[in-house]
């Protein structure tokens, strides 16, 4: 299966910096079938981006995913104080689909 | 506008089996997958398995191989995951997720609705 990993663990910033945020795979994910999801505590996940760079419906343009092959990226150009939370890739090209540990965005 | 609600909470004893519903509304229902994930307190995101039900195909992930059965009645919009051979690590917060599926020869689908998830407890 494939191995995702996210970098850093942790990211401390202030509301109005630019986040980025990174997603090694093990192997090559297919036609860049990898999508990006945040997580606020207590809450069910939300879809953020999937093909690597298409916003989901209703994303603010301050999200944005980059990629393919092996390297992903997610940038948010500027922290607002809801986007403080914990961000995870995710891989569905290549079955089982597997996710990322996640990145978690702390206010500093 | 799209939902999908899930079962209540469970609680059950190591070596039992476990099964989580989800009855989801909105959309035409032979368009999309659904996979269930889970999580353990604390811990990250882990894809347990999904379902194409049109197709009746379902995949899962290693390490839950033998030991999960997804399923899917179109009639009632319902998917469900039966989870056997409960361990006191299996207690988490299962979450079920829907997606458009795609693809011909190889299937493929992403989660943009989320259940509210449901809390299954494994103590003795």
């Amino acid at each position: 299966e494939i191995v995702l990993t996210q970098s850093p663990g942790t990211l401390s910033l202030s509301p109005g910096e630019r986040a980025t945020l990174s997603c090694r795979a093990s192997q090559s994910v297919s036609s860049s079938y990898l999508s990006w999801y945040q997580q606020k505590p207590g809450q069910a996940p939300r879809l953020l981006t999937y093909g690597a760079s298409t916003r989901a419906t209703g994303v603010p343009d301050r999200f944005s995913g980059s990629g393919s092959g092996t390297d992903f990226t997610l940038t948010i150009s500027r922290l607002e104080p809801e986007d403080f939370a914990v961000y995870y890739c995710q891989q569905y090209g290549s079955s089982p689909w597997t996710f990322g540990q996640g990145t978690k965005v702390e206010i500093k | 506008q799209a939902q999908l609600v899930q079962s209540g909470a469970e609680v059950r004893k190591p070596g039992s089996s476990v099964k989580v519903s989800c009855k989801a509304s909105g959309g035409t229902f032979s368009s999309y997958a659904f996979s269930w994930v889970r999580q353990a307190p604390g811990q990250g995101l882990e894809w347990v398995g999904g379902i194409i039900p049109t197709l009746g195909a379902a995949n899962y992930g290693q390490k839950f191989q033998g030991r999960v059965i997804i399923t899917a009645d179109e009639f009632t919009r319902t998917a469900y995951m039966e989870l056997s051979s409960l361990k006191f690590e299996d207690t988490a917060v299962y979450y079920c997720a829907r997606g458009l599926w795609f693809g011909e020869h190889h299937y493929y689908y992403y989660m943009d609705v989320w259940g509210k998830g449901t809390t299954v407890t494994v103590s003795s």
